[in-house]
């Protein structure tokens, strides 16, 4: 199974709004309302940010959204703030039960 | 509050095997199901395993399969992962996680790091 597709960077000014794409197939994002989105500052562990492709847990402020369309997912960031700055990955659930992660996505707010 | 905290990391050698434990506190343990995710030294994660909240399904990602194993302990509140056989390309963090909905992980422990080299 191969892993999901994002672009290695992203980035914008404060209160500017950005979105990161995760695209994957039939057989994972396009199959399954399983995609969640995973915030991780340097040194620490992910953070869950949104899950089901855009419910947010409890405490993730509502700057942060999520969406699909078709076998690409989207995580949009907007407002941005400075601590908004990490690496960003897309999961999925995959048929046959596995899951798979995105490369990642760096985050620079400028 | 939920808390995670895996131990059981270090450094082995090639070929040799290594347990890790992952401690779950702060909610009942038995009806959760649990991950294990890994992350290479500067690269992204990686989904290793995961095992039902009532231990009969356990599934694993290719590169792990018939290597690893996952099982939990109800009476010890944790789950371990039994690696075997371990490569040079299984160093990384180990995290355990949660599971939510759709295989989500809502919560995360802080990782326990595995290095193998001879």
């Amino acid at each position: 199974q191969s892993a999901l597709t994002q672009p290695p960077s992203a980035s914008g000014s404060p209160g500017q709004s950005v979105t990161i794409s995760c695209t994957g197939t039939s057989r994972d994002v396009g199959g399954y309302n399983y995609v969640s989105w995973y915030q991780q500052h340097p040194g620490k562990a992910p953070r869950l940010i949104i899950y089901e492709v855009s419910k947010r847990p409890s405490g993730v402020p509502d700057r942060f959204s999520g969406s699909k369309s078709g076998n690409t997912a989207s995580l949009t960031v907007s407002g941005l703030q400075a601590e908004d700055e990490a690496d960003y990955y897309c999961g999925s659930f995959v048929g046959g039960n596995i899951l798979v992660f995105g490369g990642g996505t760096n985050l620079t707010v400028l | 509050q939920v808390q995670l905290v895996e131990s059981g990391g270090g450094v082995v050698q090639p070929g040799r095997s290594l347990r890790l434990s992952c401690e779950a506190a702060g909610f009942t343990f038995s009806d959760y199901a649990m991950h294990w995710v890994r992350q290479a030294p500067g690269k992204g994660l990686e989904w290793v395993a995961v095992v039902s909240k009532d231990e009969n399904n356990k599934y694993y990602a290719a590169s792990v399969k018939g290597r690893f194993t996952i099982s939990r302990d109800y009476s010890k509140n944790t789950v371990f992962l039994q690696m075997n056989s371990l490569r040079v390309e299984d160093t990384a963090v180990y995290y355990c996680a949660r599971v939510n909905t759709g295989w989500s992980g809502d919560f995360w422990g802080q990782g326990t790091l595995v290095i193998v080299s001879s």
